[in-house]
């Protein structure tokens, strides 16, 4: 069975700056797509940005980008130029190709200080 | 305008008693998901399906029962045989092709007294 984990229960950053959040997975998979949630107080869930596997070149989007690493079955979410409406809950999905199956991680709280 | 409908947003009920959460969709998608959040536990996947009259036990399906009679709708019903029902209840909707992201609706807190 497919797992994601996330390390970081909760982070902190200065506001401009570069924070980079962890995740790492486990499949037996080869073809299968990567997101990155946002869930901000409203507890709307957002998608920041997704990764298909067979693509070696990591997605960006706009301030959001990822590094991903299909060997070592890592794909963490680059913010640059961090903002204080990036403050919320960031979950790293992940969902299967075979079977259409979606899991998450357990989430890590992203605190933005002035 | 598209999207994913989940109501009631607040849902009260006594403790052995069942109830329905309510899901529908406009998107067209042919994929939809029942998961479950509660604090520092992530969103836990309860069941899915893939196509109307089908569908697949997530990783808690225990306690819940859902049917997909209808494309647009996937109501998930929270029996009296679940221990501890009361959390955020959130139903997604996904193509089975393309993009492939899965789209959210505003979910359902449940509390049960």
């Amino acid at each position: 069975a497919q797992t994601v984990t996330q390390s970081q229960p909760e982070m902190s950053v200065q506001e401009a700056e570069t924070v980079t959040l962890s995740c790492t997975y486990d499949t037996s998979e080869s073809d299968y797509y990567l997101f990155w949630y946002k869930q901000p107080p409203s507890r709307q869930m957002i998608l920041v940005i997704r990764q298909e596997a067979y693509k070696q070149q990591n997605a960006t989007e706009n301030r959001f980008s990822v590094n991903f690493q299909k060997a070592a079955k890592s794909f963490s979410l680059k913010i640059s130029d961090s903002q204080l409406g990036d403050a919320a809950m960031y979950f790293c999905a992940y969902r299967s190709v075979r079977d259409d199956k979606i899991i998450f991680g357990k989430g890590t709280r992203l605190h933005i200080l002035p | 305008d598209g999207g994913i409908t989940q109501s009631p947003k607040y849902l009260f009920r006594k403790e052995g008693q069942n109830v329905t959460l309510s899901c529908e969709q406009n998107l067209n998608h042919d994929a939809m998901y029942w998961y479950r959040q509660d604090p520092g536990q992530g969103l836990r996947l309860i069941y899915y399906s893939q196509i109307v009259n089908d569908f697949q036990k997530g990783d808690i399906a225990e306690g819940y029962s859902v049917s997909r009679e209808k494309k647009e709708s996937f109501p998930l019903t929270v029996t009296s045989a679940q221990k501890n029902p009361t959390a955020f209840y959130l139903c997604a909707s996904s193509t089975a092709t393309g993009r492939a992201e899965a789209f959210f609706g505003q979910g359902t807190r449940l509390t049960v007294v």
